[in-house]
C-alpha cells in the first residue's frame, strides 16, 4: 500500500527566508509524486508533479521539489518565501497511472513579517 | 475556463437527514474523484469514476454513502442518513485520463463544508 508522511505539522518562517517542506513516501514501484497547496477555505491547487526524468522539478509560484529515490523523499523548496505563501501544503503519491492519490497529513506554513 | 464546480458550498443539516452534494467536472475531463477532508483523517479518496463508471469505491465509509455519475458533466455524493461524524469538507476533483500513461493532474473544486448537527 502506498503512504505519505509529512513530518512537520506546522512550520513558521520569516518572509524572505528559504523554505523546505519534507515529504517521505512509500510505494513499491516508481512513484508519481505531487505537491498541492490549500489556502484557507479553498480547494487544492497543484504546485508541481514528478512522473519521470529530471529529479528536480520546477513548479508554479517559484517552488521546486527534488525526487530522491534513495531516501524515498520528495521535498518542496522555495528560496525566498512571501507572505502570500502562508497556506497548507500537501504531498501526495499516485499509483502507476498517477490517479489514485494518497495524501500526507499536510504541513501548515506560517510566514512572519 | 470554469474549474470544477461544487454545490452547495456550505451545508448544515440535522442527524438523520439526507444530504446530496453535487459536482460538475471540468469540461472534457473523463475522470472524477470524491475526497473527504477531516482534521482526524486528513484527505481521503472516497470514490473514483472513469468515463462515468465507478472504478474504485473502496474508500466509501459505509452503505450510508453512495455516489453516482449519470453523465460526463455531473456527479452526486449522497449521505443517507447523515450522522455528526460525517461532518467534513468534501472535495470533488476531475482529470483527463489517457495521456499515454504520463499520469494525470487532478483539478480540485472549492469543496462543500458539511456540518451535521
Amino acid at each position: 500500500a502506498q503512504s505519505v508522511t509529512q513530518p512537520d505539522i506546522h512550520i513558521t518562517v520569516s518572509e524572505g527566508a528559504s523554505l523546505e517542506l519534507r515529504c517521505n513516501y512509500s510505494y513499491g514501484a516508481t512513484p508519481y509524486l505531487f505537491w498541492y497547496v490549500q489556502s484557507p477555505g479553498q480547494g487544492l491547487q497543484l504546485l508541481l508533479k514528478y512522473f519521470s526524468g529530471d529529479t528536480l522539478v520546477q513548479g508554479i509560484k517559484g517552488f521546486e521539489a527534488e525526487f530522491k529515490r534513495s531516501q524515498s523523499s520528495f521535498n518542496l523548496r522555495k528560496p525566498s518565501v512571501h507572505w502570500s505563501d502562508a497556506a497548507e501544503y500537501f504531498c501526495a503519491v499516485g499509483n502507476n497511472a498517477g490517479n489514485m492519490l494518497t495524501f500526507g497529513g499536510g504541513t501548515r506554513l506560517m510566514v512572519k513579517p | 475556463d470554469a474549474g470544477v464546480i461544487q454545490s452547495p458550498r456550505h451545508e448544515v443539516t440535522e442527524m438523520g437527514q439526507e444530504v446530496t452534494l453535487r459536482c460538475k467536472p471540468i469540461s472534457g475531463h473523463n475522470s472524477l474523484f470524491w475526497y473527504r477532508q477531516t482534521m482526524m483523517r486528513g484527505l481521503e479518496l472516497l470514490i473514483y469514476f472513469n468515463n462515468n463508471v465507478p472504478i474504485d469505491d473502496s474508500g466509501m465509509p459505509e452503505d450510508r454513502f453512495s455516489a453516482k455519475m449519470p453523465n460526463a458533466s455531473f456527479s452526486t455524493l449522497k449521505i443517507q442518513p447523515s450522522e455528526p461524524r460525517d461532518s467534513a469538507v468534501y472535495f470533488c476533483a476531475s482529470s483527463l485520463r489517457g495521456q499515454g500513461g504520463l499520469g494525470e493532474t487532478q483539478y480540485f473544486g472549492p469543496g462543500t463544508r458539511l456540518l451535521v448537527l
